[in-house]
């Protein structure tokens, strides 16, 4: 089975800040890796699929890039409606997702 | 508009069974392949279930094989997941969601839209 690390599993910066997330997989994912993000007590919502395309209707301060192994998601200006825990996950040529552990970004 | 809309959540015993439904509307629903995902409390995502969208092939997590059984009845848009053989660790928010689906002719396996989920408790 694949397994997905994430790093760090916290964080804290300050509105403006650019924030970056990393996710690493066990194995070759090619660029199968989709980026979530979670606020308290609601649903996940899609961000970034397939390591880079950003889902209609988010905005461009979120991205994605990466292939294979190593993937980096990033903030490019913190705003305080982005606090959430932000979780990656892999897919692979059948119906298999494996989550990454998430991160968790607040507001210094 | 696309929903999502579970139900069948609830307090179970340890060994119990429950049977979660997922309504959908608002889309081509046998187009898609669906999933469900749970939370635990406090705890991260984890990727519970999938079919594909003609229901023919099913595929399961190892934390919940041979005691789980995903299903859907595609005349009547609605997703189910049967859950046997209940474990304290199967207390969770379960969520359904939908495959974003074909994207400039590639299959996108990301899950663009999810339920709000529905709590099972499992506790004697």
């Amino acid at each position: 089975d694949i397994q997905m690390t994430q790093s760090p599993s916290s964080l804290s910066a300050s509105v403006g800040d650019r924030v970056t997330i990393t996710c690493q997989a066990s194995q070759d994912i090619s660029n199968y890796l989709n980026w979530y993000q979670q606020k308290p007590g609601k649903a996940p919502k899609l961000l970034i699929y397939d390591a880079s395309n950003l889902e209609t209707g988010v905005p461009s301060r979120f991205s994605g890039s990466g292939s294979g192994t190593d993937f980096t998601f990033t903030i490019s200006s913190l705003q305080p409606e982005d606090i959430a825990t932000y979780y990656c996950q892999q897919y692979d040529n059948l119906l298999l997702f494996t989550f990454g552990p998430g991160t968790k970004v607040d507001i210094k | 508009e696309v929903q999502l809309l579970e139900s069948g959540g609830g307090l179970v015993q340890p060994g119990g069974s429950l049977r979660l439904s997922c309504a959908a509307s608002g889309f081509t629903f046998s187009s898609y392949a669906m999933s469900w995902v749970r939370q635990a409390p406090g705890k991260g995502l984890e990727w519970v279930s999938a079919i594909s969208g003609s229901g023919g092939s099913t595929y399961y997590a190892d934390s919940v094989k041979g005691r789980f059984t995903i299903s859907r009845d595609n005349s009547k848009n609605t997703l189910y997941l049967q859950m046997n053989s209940l474990r304290a660790e199967d207390t969770a928010v379960y969520y359904c969601a939908k495959d974003k689906g074909y994207i400039w002719g590639s299959y996108v396996r990301a899950l663009d839209y999810w339920g709000q989920g529905t709590l099972v408790t499992v506790s004697s």
